[in-house]
């Protein structure tokens, strides 16, 4: 199984802050890598699909990059509906796995 | 819009069966290949199953944890996806989540609690 790892596991930012989470792959996905947002007690939310891709409706202050084992997820000037869990996951290879999620905390 | 709403959610004794039901609406929901995904309390998201569109024989996949006991299955004609479950576990506790996949999940639905315990 692909193992994927997320970092840091938490993070505390400011209102306006840029932030960046990365996710790094046990073994080479192309770039089968999509990105989630999941608020407290809330269903997830898809953000980026193909490494890079912003979902409909998404705003562009979000972006990723990445290709191969390492990916980002970069958050500009972070917005309070900004603070969630973020979670990568891989679609190269089954099983399908996520990471184990970065939380974005207010400071 | 897209509409995933899953039912069916229930306490339920380890060792025991339910089945999980997702309505689907606002799309053409025999076009995509559809997930299931769970959610332990206070724990991150697991891949649990996919099933594939009728092109490609309504196959399925499974995670290593349910294999052998749960089955994904669809019913294109009522645009509704379903999740058997057998021989269930207390560590089979958790949200579970329907999804579409579009190049990765795209949709979600908002999540049925499933309780194993006795």
């Amino acid at each position: 199984d692909i193992q994927m790892t997320q970092s840091p596991s938490s993070v505390s930012a400011s209102v306006g802050d840029r932030v960046t989470i990365t996710c790094r792959a046990s073994h080479g996905i192309s770039d089968s890598l999509a990105w989630f947002q999941q608020r407290p007690g809330k269903a997830p939310r898809s953000l980026i699909h193909a490494t890079s891709s912003l979902r409909s409706g998404v705003p562009s202050k979000f972006s990723g990059s990445g290709s191969g084992t390492d990916f980002t997820l970069t958050i500009s000037s972070l917005q309070p509906e900004d603070f969630a869990t973020y979670y990568c996951q891989q679609y190269e290879t089954y099983p399908l796995t996520f990471g184990g999620g970065t939380k974005v905390e207010i400071k | 819009e897209v509409q995933l709403v899953e039912s069916g959610g229930d306490l339920v004794q380890p060792g025991g069966s339910l089945r999980l039901s997702c309505a689907a609406s606002g799309f053409t929901f025999s076009d995509y290949y559809m997930d299931w995904v769970r959610q332990a309390p206070g724990k991150g998201l697991e891949w649990v199953g996919r099933i594939r569109k009728k092109a490609n024989s309504y196959t399925t996949e499974y995670a290593a944890s349910v294999k052998g006991r749960f089955t994904v299955s669809r019913d294109d004609s009522k645009n509704s996806l379903y999740l058997q479950m057998n021989s269930l576990k207390t560590e089979d506790t958790a949200v579970y989540y329907c999804a579409r996949d579009w190049w990765g999940v795209d949709y979600w639905g908002q999540g049925t609690l499933v309780t194993v315990s006795s």
